[in-house]
């Protein structure tokens, strides 16, 4: 079975530009999470989605930061215009519906803002 | 505001001790995980756990979930340099539907041989 896949894998952009996330989630995942992890902390949820639809984007700062799940599969997470504490990995995770909280992670993609 | 509180964050011990890592809030959680997550690397389950006063063992690793289902410990016996890494306990709120998984901010451990 294929895991949780996610590109690019590293990116350093310069303040105020914008950058874009991608991710694949395992097939027949329904639920999909995009996490930011700060270096030697705890993943911080940023949105989750059911399907093509928002469950949660409570922490999304949204002035800058904006998701999208087109036909429940693929995701991307798109930052306009990008801060230096943006810097942290994005994870993103999938999992299925009804099955408690077993998430699947990517290997994530490591951001520097410089 | 930490939903999750991990303790400690730090640990460093000599290969063949024991340790335990704690995981607890005010929240009550319909579920409970543990990941393990190595440098470059997304986390990976290590185990779930659902039921209050559960308890489940994997090898070395014994995972405990409390009565109450608010807090949960990890127990590792004679630990091997191969267990360094960040541990990170996740709590699910709401139905296991749609749950939103919530980390605490994790327990980096250090095996030294």
């Amino acid at each position: 079975e294929a895991g949780v896949a996610q590109s690019p894998r590293y990116k350093i952009i310069e303040k105020r530009q914008s950058v874009a996330f991608w991710c694949n989630p395992i097939s027949g995942h329904a639920t999909l999470y995009w996490y930011q992890q700060i270096l030697g902390q705890g993943p911080k949820l940023l949105i989750q989605f059911q399907n093509n639809g928002v469950v949660d984007d409570s922490q999304l700062p949204k002035d800058r930061f904006s998701a999208e799940r087109l036909k429940g599969v693929d995701s991307t997470l798109k930052i306009q215009p990008a801060k230096l504490e943006d810097s942290a990995v994005y994870l993103c995770a999938s999992s299925l519906t009804g099955v408690y909280g077993e998430a699947f992670f990517g290997q994530g993609t490591r951001l520097t803002v410089v | 505001t930490q939903l999750l509180e991990q303790s400690p964050q730090f640990l460093s011990i000599q290969e063949g001790e024991n340790l335990t890592v704690y995981c607890n809030s005010s929240s009550v959680f319909s579920s409970l995980q543990w990941y393990r997550q190595e440098p470059g690397e997304g986390p990976v389950l290590l185990v779930t756990v659902v039921t209050g006063g559960e308890v489940k063992k994997l090898k070395r690793l014994t995972f405990q979930f409390g009565d109450a289902r608010k807090d949960s410990s990890l127990h590792i016996t004679a630990a091997q340099p191969g267990d360094t890494g960040l541990y990170l306990c996740a709590g699910e709120m709401g139905s296991g539907n749609t749950g939103k998984l919530i980390f605490g901010q994790g327990t980096t451990l250090q095996v030294k041989p």
